[in-house]
């Protein structure tokens, strides 16, 4: 079985610049997140998708991030404009329905150094 | 508000020795929690879990306590091996509708040869 897909793995760019990432989670599931860890920290939850709906959006500074699930399979996050302290990974992770003990399965991340 | 405290932020042993990484939490409503691994450049992969109904559970070597009075879970990783060596973050569920993961901020754990 073919895990979480996320790219680019790496991206540089100067601040006010836009960037996007790109997830492509485990076949046949339904659930879909994208975290963002700041180095020192845990992972925090920015949005969480059930197929392409939003779930929980409430961490997601909507001013400049935005994200969508079309086809409830791959998705994209992007920040418009980028600041500094958004340097960080970005992490996407699915699991199949979301639901109690349901597993979450990361991606490799997306390191984003902004400049 | 850090609601899931990981308060070691290294810890190093000696191969073949246990290896205890300690986890607080302070929301009362968190019913379900887990363990992750991380090496470097590489996503969080599952470790473990326990439910708030378990005061423990066993895979191999890695059995995690839960102490729900304490608030508080510990990973036991025995014996501990050179690629162990990594971050451990703890993870936390609320109970209800809310399926949220709340992580700590991880433990790096060096295990020596």
């Amino acid at each position: 079985e073919a895990g979480v897909a996320q790219s680019p793995r790496y991206k540089i760019i100067e601040k006010r610049q836009s960037v996007a990432f790109w997830c492509n989670p485990i076949s046949g599931h339904a659930t879909l997140y994208w975290y963002q860890q700041i180095l020192g920290q845990g992972p925090k939850l920015l949005i969480q998708f059930q197929n392409n709906g939003v779930v929980d959006d409430s961490q997601l500074p909507k001013d400049r991030f935005s994200a969508e699930r079309l086809k409830g399979v791959d998705s994209t996050l992007k920040i418009q404009p980028a600041k500094l302290e958004d340097s960080a990974v970005y992490l996407c992770a699915s699991s199949r329905d979301g639901q109690g003990t349901d597993t979450q399965y990361f991606g490799p991340g997306t390191r984003l150094t902004v400049l | 508000d850090q609601q899931v405290k990981q308060n070691s932020p290294s810890l190093s042993v000696q191969e073949g020795r246990i290896s205890i990484l300690n986890c607080d939490y302070t929301n009362s409503m968190f019913d379900y929690f887990l363990w992750y691994k991380k090496y470097p450049a590489e996503g969080p992969t599952f470790l473990i879990s326990i439910s708030s109904i378990k005061d423990k559970n066993e895979d191999g070597r890695f059995t995690v306590f839960l102490n729900k009075s304490a608030k508080h879970l510990s990973l036991h990783i025995v014996p501990s091996q050179p690629g162990d060596s990594a971050v451990y973050f703890c993870a936390a569920k609320g109970g209800g509708s809310n399926y949220k993961l709340t992580f700590g901020k991880g433990t790096l754990l060096t295990v020596n040869p």
